[in-house]
C-alpha cells in the first residue's frame, strides 16, 4: 500500500563505484522528483520529471543520471561515486503542480554512505 | 529566486501548550504552500497542504495558516504532545515550477 517506495533504504559503497536507485509511486500521480538531503538536514530538489519528460535539473553533476521509463518510475542512477555524494535522497510525487491534488508525497528516503 | 525561512530553527516546550511555527517565503507568485511532518531517519509526512486561493486548513489539532501577500505562513499547534517531537518543513510551489523549495525547518521537542 506504500504510496512512494525507493529500493534501497541504505546503501553504503566505495568511492568510484556506479550505484543506482529505485523508485515507484502508485498514486496515479505524473510528476516525480528527486530531492537530496544534506548533514545539515537540508532539502534541495536534483530533479523533476512530468510525465516521462525532464523538467528540471537543478545543476547536479552529470554523474547523476535520472532515468523515468514511465510516470510511476523515476530512477537514480549515481557514476564515479564521491565523497561527497553521501546523503539521503528521497523520490517524492505529486499531480502537475496548479492541477489540484494533495501535494506532494515523499518515500522513506535512501540512506547513501560513501566511504 | 525563491527562498523560505523557518523560525524558529527549534523549539522546546512542555507536554499541553498550543505554540506556532513560521515560515516566510520571498516570492507570492505560490500555486501552494505544504506542511510536512519528519521524524529522525525518517521520511517526509504531509502534513496540510493550503492551496494558494485559501487562507487556511485544518487537521485535527493543526491549523495553517497562509497569507501570500505577505508571504507568511503559520503552523499552529493546539495542546502538543511528546508524540508531536519533530523536525516540520514548509515548502512552496511557484507558479510555473515543477518543485517545491524548502525551509530548513524548526526542530520541536515537547517534554513530558
Amino acid at each position: 500500500d506504500t504510496a512512494v517506495s525507493q529500493t534501497p533504504k541504505y546503501l553504503v559503497t566505495q568511492m568510484g563505484n556506479d550505484k543506482s536507485i529505485k523508485c515507484e509511486q502508485n498514486l496515479g500521480h505524473d510528476t516525480m522528483y528527486w530531492y537530496k538531503q544534506d548533514s545539515k538536514k537540508f532539502l534541495k530538489i536534483m530533479f523533476s520529471y512530468n510525465n516521462k519528460e525532464l523538467i528540471i535539473n537543478e545543476t547536479v553533476p552529470n554523474r547523476f543520471s535520472p532515468k523515468s521509463p514511465d510516470k510511476a518510475h523515476l530512477n537514480l542512477h549515481i557514476n564515479s561515486l564521491e565523497l561527497g555524494d553521501s546523503a539521503v535522497y528521497f523520490c517524492a510525487s505529486s499531480y502537475t503542480p496548479g492541477q489540484g491534488g494533495l501535494g506532494a508525497f515523499f518515500g522513506q528516503g535512501t540512506r547513501l554512505t560513501v566511504v | 529566486k525563491q527562498e523560505v525561512t523557518q523560525i524558529p530553527a527549534a523549539l522546546s516546550v512542555p507536554e499541553g501548550e498550543n505554540l506556532v511555527l513560521n515560515c516566510s517565503f520571498t516570492d507570492s507568485a505560490i500555486y501552494n504552500l505544504q506542511w510536512f511532518r519528519q521524524d529522525p531517519g525518517k521520511g517526509l509526512t504531509s502534513l496540510l497542504l493550503i492551496q494558494s486561493s485559501q487562507r487556511e486548513q485544518t487537521s485535527g489539532r493543526l491549523n495553517a495558516s497562509l497569507d501570500k501577500s505577505s508571504g507568511r505562513s503559520t503552523l499552529y499547534i493546539a495542546a502538543s504532545q511528546p508524540g508531536d517531537s519533530a523536525t516540520y518543513l514548509c515548502a512552496v510551489i511557484l507558479g510555473g515550477s515543477e518543485k517545491l523549495v524548502f525551509g530548513k525547518g524548526t526542530k520541536l521537542t515537547v517534554n513530558p
